[in-house]
């Protein structure tokens, strides 16, 4: 049973660049959450998508944007790039469960992104 | 969410039980105690969750104090791959929206051999 997939691993963008990642869930589950981790910091809560739409969102600008694909796929998408984005873009996916949802996550290694 | 605070680092040695508080004095009726653990360049892990009862499963156990202002999660026997990054999170089960995760800093536990 694949676990959470991330893609890719590791990428190098410059400022003002935009960049896409992707994620696919573990197998039966149908939302996915994506949290940003600077070095040394916890991860924080972008957003999260169930059932194609945008249900939950923490506290990060417009210029980052997602996806979630009827076969529960999801991006996340980076516009105009800053230093400051630079960080590990994790994937966590989850199910929802007797009308709520799960707190117990599945993540999934990281896409490790540097912004020059 | 409630906010916990936990001891920035500690040690453990190998073979022994490592226990790691956490404080969480402003937790809610419905919110339920989480642990995640991450270790090095790879994504959190699940660990155990509880709402009053203590709780126990492969990995762990959860005890939360009576007033549940307080948890302590217990690796009963912690072995070198059990060095990681554990955080203690408050999240409430909620019926309607999706809410993400608050992490803190959590609490470096680095077990000596």
């Amino acid at each position: 049973d694949a676990g959470v997939t991330q893609s890719p691993t590791h990428l190098i963008k410059t400022r003002g660049q935009q960049v896409t990642l992707r994620c696919s869930p573990k197998s039966g589950h149908d939302t996915v959450s994506w949290y940003q981790q600077a070095l040394g910091q916890g991860p924080q809560f972008i957003f999260q998508y169930y059932e194609e739409e945008e249900r939950q969102r923490g506290n990060f600008p417009d210029r980052f944007s997602g996806h979630q694909f009827p076969n529960y796929s999801s991006e996340l998408n980076v516009n105009a790039l800053l230093l400051g984005d630079s960080a590990l873009y994790l994937c966590a996916s989850s199910a929802r469960l007797a009308g709520h949802q799960s707190g117990e996550l599945f993540f999934g290694e990281g896409s490790r992104l540097t912004v020059l | 969410d409630a906010k916990t605070t936990q001891p920035p680092s500690m040690d453990c040695a190998e073979g022994r039980a490592a226990n790691l508080p956490c404080n969480h004095s402003t937790i809610s009726g419905n919110e339920y105690v989480y642990w995640y653990r991450q270790i090095h360049s790879q994504g959190p892990q699940y660990i155990i969750h509880g709402l009053k009862n203590n709780e126990t499963n492969e990995m762990a156990s959860l005890i939360i104090t009576e007033d549940r202002k307080s948890s302590t999660l217990i690796l009963p026997h912690a072995t070198l791959r059990d060095t990681a990054v554990y955080y203690c999170i408050v999240r409430v089960h909620s019926g309607g929206g999706a809410d993400g995760l608050t992490f803190g800093k959590g609490t470096h536990l680095i077990i000596q051999p």
